[in-house]
């Protein structure tokens, strides 16, 4: 079975200043993992996703995560909030190639203030 | 190119009844995964279809069922609805099935509310 613990429902930042959201998974099989971004009334956008290549993973928007397989980690950084960036955002594994369904995390909502 | 489309974006439905939501998936696609969002479960997976097969089934009653059409299109059902049905159904695409390494793109979502 697979598990996605992101570790903050909100998380409340000044703009300008670096974005950590924190997320830890679980998996039987080599996962790749995804953080996905939701603005209100909207559907999903992919960030970022890590598929067994290199660990620390580039996204859009200057978004970026490292992989670890020793903490069992991915979180999500970024050096300098944006007004633009507060909305909900979801780390999501995904299994082997039997068991591609997504599990996704709660969320976490990240607030910028001005 | 055009992204998933999911129709109907808003629907209001009576306990009791059957509903259909529809989703079209990026051309070229050929795997459409269904998802349910609510606030108190957060986001599910409810079923994978690839080539007009379901590939994989989350876990649900069976009152939730989908198809998928030689174009990809898929369409999800919900019979006898209940309250607790009420949510946001959101379908991804992705181009193949099986293969990690494909990413899935999501639609806007049809939020049904059953009263």
């Amino acid at each position: 079975a697979q598990s996605v613990t992101q570790l903050d429902s909100h998380v409340s930042v000044s703009e300008g200043t670096p974005v950590l959201l924190r997320c830890n998974y679980s998996s039987s099989y080599s996962p790749s993992l995804f953080w996905y971004v939701q603005h209100p009334n909207k559907g999903l956008q992919l960030l970022l996703k890590y598929t067994s290549a290199a660990t620390l993973v580039k996204g859009i928007n200057g978004f970026e995560a490292e992989f670890k397989k020793s903490e069992t980690s991915f979180h999500l950084t970024k050096p300098s909030a944006h007004m633009s960036d507060a909305a909900e955002y979801f780390c999501v594994v995904s299994g082997d190639t039997g068991r591609r369904a997504l599990t996704f995390g709660s969320g976490t909502r990240l607030q910028v203030q001005p | 190119k055009a992204g998933v489309t999911q129709t109907p974006r808003y629907l209001i439905k009576t306990r009791g009844q059957q509903v259909t939501l529809s989703c079209s998936p990026i051309s070229g696609h050929r795997s459409v995964s269904w998802y349910q969002q609510t606030p108190g479960q957060g986001l599910q997976f409810l079923f994978e279809y690839f080539s007009e097969t379901q590939r994989n089934k989350g876990n649900f009653p069976g009152r939730f069922s989908g198809r998928q059409f030689s174009n990809s299109r898929s369409e999800m059902n919900v019979s006898t609805l209940e309250l607790g049905d009420s949510a946001l159904y959101l379908c991804a695409s992705s181009l193949g099935a099986g293969d990690p390494n494909y990413g899935y793109t999501f639609g806007s979502g049809t939020r049904l509310t059953v009263v």
